[in-house]
């Protein structure tokens, strides 16, 4: 089936720091990946929309200076928090079309202190 | 304004305490609902696609079935490695997926 392969798993990183995480589409081409933001016992909040070769769309209230997305290639998007601070800390999955359905990295749990 | 509700928020059952969780939903245009199950610091993992209503398919103990206003997911005696947040999304003709906030499923030995 679909896999899509996100690292880190964890990261832990300090204030105005930078964090890159990659979402990889290992046996499908990606051509569109959903950035989402998961807080502690709570639903998926979809951040953005990146499509291989152009700007990602972010939804309404993501600062896009803030949560630099990169979609270079069919198969790699990748998502870099910028100036990190504590209040960025959190869960953060990737999606994409993929097998049966959309397809979700395995998250990344990022720790800002 | 598309939107997706799920109850209960949080259910407790004996192992073998078959049950359904809701999803209910109202969407412009709907172009599939989804479940999916997710453990924690995990992504979610994907059980079912439902497109029409009437539609219903079934993996293990579970089962899945679409109305036009909802979706129920069944568990019949569930084990306790059936524990988890189980979620629910849809895509409407914008193809934006809206998730609902999800019913953490625990199941007692």
């Amino acid at each position: 089936g679909a896999v899509v392969s996100q690292h880190p798993s964890r990261v832990i990183c300090k204030s105005g720091t930078s964090v890159k995480i990659e979402c990889r589409s290992l046996d499908f081409q990606a051509t569109t990946m959903f950035w989402y933001r998961q807080f502690p016992k709570q639903s998926l909040m979809l951040m953005a929309t990146s499509n291989e070769g152009s700007k990602a769309t972010y939804e309404q209230g993501v600062e896009k200076d803030k949560f630099l997305i990169n979609h270079a290639s069919l198969t790699l998007s990748t998502l870099t928090v910028t100036s990190a601070h504590p209040e960025d800390s959190s869960f953060y999955i990737c999606s994409s079309l993929g097998g049966d359905g959309y397809t979700f990295g395995s998250g990344t749990r990022l720790t800002v202190v | 304004e598309d939107q997706v509700t799920q109850s209960p928020e949080a259910l407790r059952l004996q192992e073998g305490e078959s049950s359904s969780l809701n999803c209910s939903y109202t969407v412009s245009g709907l172009r599939g609902l989804f479940w999916y199950r997710q453990d924690p610091g995990k992504g979610p993992e994907f059980l079912f696609t439902l497109y029409s209503a009437g539609e219903e398919k079934e993996k293990e103990r579970l089962k899945a079935t679409l109305t036009k206003k909802e979706s129920f997911l069944h568990i019949t005696a569930p084990k306790p490695e059936d524990s988890a947040t189980y979620l629910c999304a849809v895509r409407s003709s914008a193809s934006k997926i809206i998730f609902g906030s999800g019913t953490r499923l625990s199941i007692r030995p």
